[in-house]
């Protein structure tokens, strides 16, 4: 079964620094999310991405954030300047159409020092 | 607002015995609910859809609009079960997810 593929598994990077989070959707699937967990919190929506442009962010995703399609199976999280909130678990979901079910990938920690 | 609730963080049972995971929402229109399940260093896997009304690894789930809400049935537990629960409805505009917290079934042997 197809699966959604995120790299690297774990991040671990200097405040202030960028990082560039990776994620493979699934190969005919059309949407496209980014969401993140903060340890013991709640997965939350962070973005969502559709027919090459954002369909909807959260309030989260703030000018530090931008996402990419930059081919036709790559799709990438950029936090440009980081901060020790940004410390979590980021997961990349996809699917086919908007109101079927999303598939998520392993996730990538993200580990701000 | 939309929001989900799942009012248990931790649930532990012992093998045999019936599990509900409780999850209720708040949604303005007609909602489409789902549970996904984190099995221990795996990714999310969805469980159940509320439209399917098919029972999977013997987990049902029946959405009673009148008590907004949508908790997660088994009759008998196995340890196999133990993993974290999420309670996910999906907002029919631009298709996001809206997570509750979690539950994180305990199934004793």
């Amino acid at each position: 079964e197809p699966e959604v593929t995120q790299t690297p598994s774990h991040q671990v990077t200097q405040m202030g620094q960028e990082v560039i989070l990776r994620c493979v959707p699934i190969s005919n699937h059309l949407y496209f999310y980014w969401y993140r967990q903060i340890l013991g919190q709640k997965v939350e929506f962070l973005v969502s991405f559709y027919n090459n442009e954002i369909s909807e962010k959260s309030e989260i995703f703030d000018d530090q954030f931008s996402v990419e399609r930059p081919d036709g199976s790559n799709f990438t999280l950029k936090i440009r300047s980081t901060k020790l909130e940004d410390s979590a678990m980021y997961f990349c979901a996809s699917c086919r159409e908007s109101n079927q079910p999303q598939h998520f990938g392993d996730g990538t920690r993200l580990s701000i020092l | 607002a939309q929001r989900v609730t799942q009012p248990e963080k931790l649930l532990s049972v012992f093998k045999g015995a019936p599990v509900e995971l409780k999850c209720n929402y708040s949604y303005s229109g007609s909602p489409e609910l789902f549970w996904y399940v984190q099995y221990s260093r795996q990714r999310l896997q969805l469980l159940l859809r509320h439209i399917s009304r098919e029972s999977i690894k013997g987990f049902t789930a029946d959405l009673n609009k009148g008590e907004t809400s949508f908790h997660l049935k088994k009759p008998f537990a196995q340890e196999e079960d133990s993993a974290m629960y999420y309670c996910a409805l999906l907002q029919n505009q631009g298709g996001k997810l809206i997570f509750g917290q979690g539950t994180e079934l305990s199934v004793k042997p």
